[in-house]
């Protein structure tokens, strides 16, 4: 079975601190794709980022920043020099190959609240 | 080009009604799945269509019913509504790949 674990339910920081998110996931596929999205309070979901269980380069994107390692199972999300726009509930999701079609799996999302 | 539209956004219905909830998938996609999130959780995977057939079940019981039409748009029905129903529902559409495009969503209140 397949599993998307964040344990951090709720983050406060004060605006301008660094922030990391921790995504924990579980499957026994070697195929499989790791996802980022962004959910502010009207609910629509917003990528964010995209990896294949391939591709372990850690990427940058501006003031977010991704970190995989299949040797963790993790797939760990930093904004650095949090703004107060980053508030938000934010979702890491699995998507494996299963029964002849993808389906995503989510975790429970992470709330985070930027202080200014 | 638009992308996943849901109807309507909001809806309130009373325990034991009926309800239809309708998407209309992103341009040269054939695939709809439907996700119910409820008030705090992640999205949880209804079911998923292509070929105007339900493909893949998630763990839902049969009050909720879904059907694809053959311009790839897709119903989502839940019948003998439940104070526990009460979600944000969303659409995602995809061209039978790893990726999908969600919708902005449908929040069904049931009193």
């Amino acid at each position: 079975a397949q599993k998307v674990t964040q344990a951090q339910t709720e983050i406060s920081v004060v605006e301008k601190e660094d922030v990391t998110l921790d995504c924990v996931y579980e499957t026994r596929d070697t195929t499989y794709y790791l996802f980022w999205y962004k959910q502010p309070p009207s609910g629509e979901l917003v990528f964010l980022i995209r990896r294949n269980s391939f591709d372990e380069q850690n990427e940058i994107s501006g003031r977010y920043s991704w970190n995989f390692q299949k040797s963790t199972s993790s797939f760990n999300f930093t904004i650095t020099a949090s703004q107060v726009v980053d508030s938000a509930v934010y979702f890491c999701a699995l998507s494996v190959y299963t029964s002849g079609t993808y389906k995503y799996i989510f975790g429970t999302g992470t709330r985070l609240k930027v202080l200014a | 080009d638009a992308g996943v539209t849901q109807s309507p956004t909001h809806l309130i219905k009373t325990r034991g009604q009926q309800v239809t909830l309708r998407c209309s998938p992103k341009s040269g996609h054939d695939t709809v799945s439907w996700y119910q999130q409820a008030l705090g959780q992640g999205p949880q995977f209804i079911f998923q269509y292509y070929e105007e057939e339900e493909r893949q079940r998630g763990n839902f019981p049969d009050r909720f019913s879904g059907h694809q039409f053959p311009n790839y748009s897709s119903e989502l029905n839940v019948n003998a509504l439940l104070l526990g129903d009460s979600a944000l529902y969303l659409c995602a559409s995809g061209a039978r790949t790893y990726e999908q495009y969600f919708g902005p969503g449908t929040r069904l209140t049931v009193t």
